[in-house]
Formats: structure tokens, C-alpha cells, sequence
């Protein structure tokens, strides 16, 4: 069975503060993943997704950036954290390029202070 | 305007009671996923759809493409059925279109 993890659950940070976000699947070879941002009571926005290593496309500019530097593993960061990025992120993965089910990880909640 | 647009917003049932869900779709959709976000925040996949229905339980989905729409049937509600429900439209792309969500709350 496949299982995905984010990691951390929770993060408060200072403006201006770098952040680093990770996500791992396991049990699934060469996934879908994707990064999705959603505003406290809001919908979800996609940011990024890739579909093989090395190769992330950029959906939403939020100053932000991903990386995936190996095939089960999706990185989100930044250098400088702005009161905006708060809010929660998801990671999510599914098998093929065509919209199939896609499943989500627990999510990370970032409050930028 | 919204690519995709849920109605309502927010809803109330009493346990028990049946209630359908809408998502209308100014994109041109050709899969539609719905999802359950609990309290802490977890999204839980309850369909993914093509063109047509599908059953699961109490819950009933029906996406028609030419008319651009979906919904979502809840049967004899429960208290763990509250919660926001996303509709999310597929294109040719991998981007998934999500709406605004309902938020259901059930009551006793």
C-alpha cells in the first residue's frame, strides 16, 4: 500500500525566515506529485507539480520553489518567508498524467509571523 | 468569474436527512474528483469521475460533461459526514480546477 508523509506537521516562522517543506511516498514508483496551497477557509491552488525526478513545473508564482530530488521525494522552500505564505499545503500524488484519483498527504500548517 | 462553482456555500442537515451537493463548470472538464476535508484539515478522495455515476454507500455522484456539471447526493446524513466538500475538474492538463467548497454541518 502506498503511503504518503509530510513533514512537519506545523511550522511558525518568522517574515523573512527560509522554509523548507518535504513530502515522501512510499510503495509507489515514479508518482505524479503535486503541491496545493490553501488559505485558512479557502479553496486549494495548485503550485507546482512533477512528474519525474528532477522536473518540477511551476502552476502558481508565490515566490516560492520545489525540488524533487529523488523519486519519491518532493521538496517546497523558500528563501524568504512573506506574511502571505500562511496557510496550509498539501502535498498529493496520483498515477498518471490524466487526472486520477488523487490522494493527499496530512498537510503542513505555516503561520508566518 | 469561478472556473468552478459550488453550491452552496454552506449548508445544515439535520441526522438522517438527504441533501445533493452542485459543482458548475466554466472550464471544459472531462474528469470530475469530489473530496471530504475533516476538521483537522485531511482530505479524504470520495470519487473520481467520468462522465456518469457512481455509488459508494450512502454517497452518490453524477458528472455530465455536455452540461458541465456534477453533484454529490449524501443519503441519511451522519455527524462524521460534516465537513467542507471540495469538487475538483479535470482537464487535458494535470491541473485539477477546485471550487470553494461546501461546508456541511450535520446536527443531532
Amino acid at each position: 500500500a502506498q503511503t504518503i508523509h509530510q513533514w512537519p506537521v506545523a511550522e511558525i516562522k518568522a517574515v523573512g525566515s527560509p522554509l523548507s517543506l518535504g513530502c515522501t511516498i512510499k510503495g509507489k514508483s515514479s508518482p505524479n506529485l503535486y503541491w496545493y496551497w490553501q488559505a485558512t477557509g479557502g479553496t486549494l491552488q495548485q503550485l507546482f507539480y512533477s512528474i519525474t525526478v528532477g522536473q518540477v513545473e511551476s502552476v502558481v508564482q508565490l515566490n516560492l520553489s520545489a525540488s524533487r530530488p529523488k523519486d519519491d521525494q518532493f521538496i517546497l522552500s523558500t528563501e524568504k518567508l512573506l506574511l502571505s505564505h500562511s496557510g496550509f499545503y498539501l502535498c498529493a500524488w496520483h498515477r498518471g498524467i490524466s487526472a486520477e484519483t488523487l490522494y493527499f498527504g496530512s498537510g503542513t500548517r505555516l503561520t508566518v509571523l | 468569474g469561478d472556473k468552478v462553482k459550488q453550491s452552496p456555500s454552506a449548508l445544515s442537515l439535520q441526522e438522517g436527512t438527504n441533501s445533493a451537493l452542485r459543482c458548475n463548470f466554466s472550464i471544459a472538464a472531462t474528469t470530475v474528483q469530489w473530496f471530504l476535508q475533516n476538521p483537522r484539515g485531511s482530505l479524504i478522495n470520495l470519487f473520481y469521475l467520468v462522465p456518469g455515476t457512481k455509488e459508494n454507500g450512502r454517497l452518490k455522484s453524477a458528472f455530465d460533461s455536455k452540461e458541465s456539471y456534477s453533484t454529490l447526493h449524501i443519503r441519511d446524513a451522519q455527524l462524521e459526514d460534516s465537513g467542507t466538500y471540495f469538487c475538483a475538474a479535470g482537464g487535458s492538463n494535470a491541473k485539477l480546477t477546485f471550487g470553494k467548497g461546501t461546508k456541511l454541518s450535520v446536527k443531532s
